[in-house]
């Protein structure tokens, strides 16, 4: 399977836990980028990478959450004291120099915070 | 900022209706516009894009939509709804930066 892969496909967690998130792009992507979806809602950005390098984060994200993509493969992203606010499906997304801005998804990991 | 608007939380046609799900979008720059379809529990998949040739676009499952530039819509159709179709469909636009911003979703539900 070429395509991008996300891990864990489901995570439930109490208030106040701390859980990470695992996306693998599609490999000769450069580009990565996150998303939340929360129910009845479109994607909402998160943040991106090119490479190894954070260009943009959105002030969805706060000082909890933290994105990391160490050596510009696969990348991760934590939130910290989880709050039941933070309960959302998290895409992400891959992108390559030809692909016409088209944006490859993930099947998301949906969080649920008990 | 670029942005779309989708016209209608929840569309229902029946099994053979037309389908039409309108979105209009505002950009400063000419934008590359998306159609996403989402399944319960999944991640989005791409059924058209337009990225500045021709304004009718064809994508897979039957879907068409047209770039109108006078009414900024970007509307998708489908000649004959199946009952496979019902989904949550997105509108998306992304400019030369590659932020996409989507649309709040049209939930699609076909009658047989």
């Amino acid at each position: 399977d070429t395509g991008v892969s996300q891990d864990p496909r489901h995570k439930i967690t109490k208030r106040g836990q701390n859980v990470t998130f695992r996306c693998d792009p599609i490999s000769e992507h450069n580009r990565l980028y996150w998303y939340r979806q929360t129910l009845g809602q479109g994607p909402e950005f998160l943040t991106y990478f090119q490479n190894e390098a954070q260009l943009e984060k959105s002030r969805l994200l706060s000082d909890r959450f933290s994105a990391e993509r160490p050596k510009g493969s696969f990348s991760t992203l934590e939130i910290q004291r989880t709050e039941q606010g933070d309960s959302a499906m998290y895409l992400c997304a891959s992108f390559g120099l030809n692909s016409y801005n088209e944006q490859f998804f993930g099947p998301g990991t949906r969080l649920t915070v008990l | 900022a670029q942005s779309v608007t989708q016209l209608g939380s929840h569309v229902s046609v029946s099994e053979g209706a037309l389908v039409l799900l309108r979105c209009n979008y505002s950009s400063s720059v000419p934008p590359y516009l998306f159609w996403y379809v989402q399944y319960p529990n999944q991640g989005l998949q791409l059924l058209l894009k337009y990225t500045s040739a021709a304004t009718l676009v064809k994508g897979i499952n039957g879907f068409e939509a047209e770039f109108k530039k006078s009414e900024t819509s970007f509307h998708l159709t489908k000649p004959s709804a199946h009952m496979s179709d019902a989904a949550e469909y997105f509108c998306a636009v992304s400019v030369h930066n590659n932020d996409m911003r989507f649309g709040a979703g049209t939930r699609l539900t076909v009658k047989p």
